[in-house]
């Protein structure tokens, strides 16, 4: 399961499937773009991060793209797991030490 | 390496009412950033201290005021609290605050407001 270029509050994928959620951040300026994890109970948890002057990043499993032209940003998830089972946030900053998170999305793992 | 801690973690209060609470940041973080998240509004910057200075301040009223002490710790205050106020209250840490900086969240404190 996958959706490309909107951002959907809720995304159901099979386990085992590649997860892409997709984000449109705001202001063109930011430098920073940053995608957090929430489980239920818990706070943001850090996931990976890409500066404004790159197009791509990997990390394990997780893969953010940044399409400056249109102010998008994605998060790919490998090979989906019952643990990818959270709200996914993204985030951006002008380094002025502030976050600004997006709406966030739902993202249940269907075993 | 300890990670951020946040108390208490469930505070139920009623209308005009004042709280206070209290963010440890990870051993070396200098900089403690505060958010509310509500299920309407996500998650919305409150403040940030570093080195006990608040250096930038999000769209809140002025009932919502934090400080940082000497040893990074920080504690938020709201005063005169309304119904609106009840939320998950989120304390962020970093090294110095920076964009390239990580920030790493701590659990929350769960605001009720009656």
């Amino acid at each position: 399961g996958e959706s490309v270029g909107l951002h959907l509050p809720t995304l159901s994928v099979q386990e085992g499937d590649n997860s892409i959620i997709n984000c449109a951040y705001s202001n063109s300026a930011s430098d920073y773009f940053i995608w957090y994890k929430q489980e239920s109970g818990k706070g943001p948890q850090f996931i990976i991060d890409i500066r404004s002057n790159m197009d791509k990043r990997q990390g394990q499993r997780v893969t953010v793209l940044l399409n400056k032209t249109v102010k998008h940003l994605s998060l790919q998830i490998a090979a989906t797991q019952p643990g990818d089972s959270a709200v996914y946030f993204c985030a951006e900053t002008l380094n002025d030490y502030k976050l600004s998170f997006g709406a966030g999305t739902t993202v249940t793992v269907r075993a | 390496k300890a990670g951020v801690t946040q108390t208490p973690r469930y505070l139920i209060k009623t209308r005009g009412q004042q709280v206070t609470l209290s963010c440890s940041p990870i051993s070396g973080h200098r900089s403690v950033s505060w958010y509310q998240q509500t299920p309407g509004q996500g998650l919305q910057f409150l403040f940030e201290y570093f080195s006990e200075t608040q250096r930038n301040k999000g769209n809140f009223p002025g009932r919502f005021s934090g400080r940082q002490f000497s040893n990074s710790r920080s504690e938020m205050n709201v005063s005169t609290l309304e119904l609106g106020d009840s939320a998950l209250y989120l304390c962020a840490s970093s090294f110095n605050g920076r964009a390239a900086d990580t920030q790493y969240f701590g659990p929350g404190t769960r605001l009720t407001v009656l």
